[in-house]
């Protein structure tokens, strides 16, 4: 019964390849996010989906694109990696209450990418 | 944009005792949430806190949005309590902004 979840776990590639890390929620969330957390530890946004809909794209090379085929999943795809992509990369969902209203945000369990 | 900081930085404790971990943050912010980010690299959810007090077991928070921050409690520290903890606020429902995070180790 897993809320948020991410594949793969772990991934190891070389620089220059594309990978795919898939995503799922089975909250009922509409809103879904990708945050990548640097070797120092620190979380940034990098995307926010909103029903299928892109809302927030960070400054984010355009080497990373979201895709999202519906409410429940948020994939990312990563072309070209480089080395300094290497980091742990986590999904995470809320629920949308419209406007500015309060809404908790939960976790999958990360995917840790190196790249060599 | 805003600005999350969150002292101290590291913190070493023997295992029993109490400790209160701070976050501040520099405008009014609709959504804030503490995690615990185990050993094993999980966020766990620990409060949803945009204002007022909360407890769960040996932890609590409390958040004065007026004066703009935040303390987590952690009473009784076990082991199990190490790892690093966040502090993430939200202005206007969307993205949440992390602070750097304390880095907690409880030594038995």
């Amino acid at each position: 019964d897993t809320a948020v979840s991410q594949t793969p776990k772990y991934l190891v590639t070389q620089m220059g390849n594309d990978k795919s890390i898939k995503c799922e929620q089975n909250l009922g969330h509409d809103t879904m996010y990708w945050y990548k957390q640097d070797s120092k530890k620190f979380l940034k946004i990098m995307f926010s989906y909103n029903n299928k809909e892109l809302i927030i794209n960070e400054t984010v090379p355009n080497r990373f694109s979201p895709k999202s085929p519906d409410k429940a999943h948020l994939n990312l795809h990563i072309n070209s990696l480089e080395l300094g992509d290497s980091a742990v990369y986590f999904c995470a969902s809320s629920q949308d209450l419209g406007g500015a209203a309060y809404n908790e945000q939960f976790f999958g369990p990360g995917t840790r990418l190196t790249v060599l | 944009g805003i600005q999350v900081e969150q002292s101290p930085p590291d913190l070493i404790l023997q295992e029993g005792a109490n400790s209160t971990l701070r976050c501040n943050f520099s405008d009014s912010v609709n959504n804030l949430q503490w995690f615990h980010q185990n050993p094993w690299g999980q966020l766990i959810n620990l409060f949803y806190i945009p204002s007022g007090t909360k407890q769960n077991g040996r932890l609590s928070a409390t958040t004065v949005a007026t004066e703009r921050y935040s303390l987590l409690y952690i009473s009784s520290s076990q082991t199990t309590d190490s790892g690093v903890y966040f502090c993430a606020v939200d202005q206007a429902g969307t993205a949440l902004i992390f602070g750097k995070g304390t880095t907690l180790s409880v030594s038995s």
